[in-house]
């Protein structure tokens, strides 16, 4: 079974642009996370999505931060304009439903902004 | 107060030996709980997940609940320099949000 799929696997941009990260969940899951990893920290939610329906997005800085779940399947998050502190780890995952099920994290994105 | 804790480490132990990774939480509502390894560069791996009080084996690891005292623990049996890495410890809140620590790490030295 094919495990979650994230491209790129890293980004180095200048601060104030724009850039987009895009995850394909393992198939069957519903639910698709987004978390972010910064250095020696455990992964902090950003944004959860059950089907197309983000359920749970309290944590995404919605001024700079967008994310969209077409279809149900293939995640994309974007970030515009880009800040130095954004510099992480993005990491997406998904499970079967819903946050009761165990969740598999794709490869991630190591995103370094100058 | 954290709502997921571990000790940093590093944990040192000599090939062979039991590794013990330990973790508090601070919501008593949690229900299930999740052990990751993540090597260095690497995303989290799923390793373990418990959801009732008592003892989990799976091979080598053993997960350990006690809801009571709010407080999960792994155990590594046979340790192997190949399970040098940060192991993450994650809780799902009340909110059915995953909360992680920020990880133990672990060395095993020949």
């Amino acid at each position: 079974e094919a495990g979650v799929v994230q491209s790129p696997r890293y980004k180095i941009i200048e601060k104030k642009q724009p850039v987009a990260f895009w995850c394909n969940p393992i198939s069957g899951h519903n639910t698709l996370y987004w978390y972010r990893q910064n250095l020696g920290q455990g992964p902090e939610l950003l944004i959860r999505y059950e089907n197309e329906e983000a359920v749970d997005d309290s944590q995404l800085p919605k001024d700079r931060f967008s994310a969209e779940r077409l279809k149900g399947v293939d995640s994309t998050l974007k970030i515009q304009p880009a800040e130095l502190g954004d510099s992480a780890v993005y990491l997406c995952a998904s499970s079967p439903a819903g946050g009761y099920h165990e969740q598999y994290f794709g490869p991630g994105t190591r995103l370094t902004v100058t | 107060q954290k709502e997921v804790e571990q000790n940093s480490g590093p944990l040192s132990v000599p090939e062979g030996a039991i590794a013990s990774l330990n973790c508090t939480y601070s919501d008593r509502g949690s229900q299930s709980f999740f052990w990751y390894r993540q090597y260095s560069g690497k995303s989290p791996e799923l390793i373990m997940s418990i959801y009732s009080n008592g003892d989990k084996e799976d091979g080598r690891f053993t997960a350990q609940l006690n809801k009571a005292s709010q407080y999960v623990s792994l155990l590594i049996r046979d340790s192997q320099p190949s399970d040098s890495a940060t192991y993450l410890c994650a809780v799902r809140h009340n909110t059915d949000k995953l909360i992680f620590g920020t990880g133990t790490r672990l060395q095993v030295f020949p």
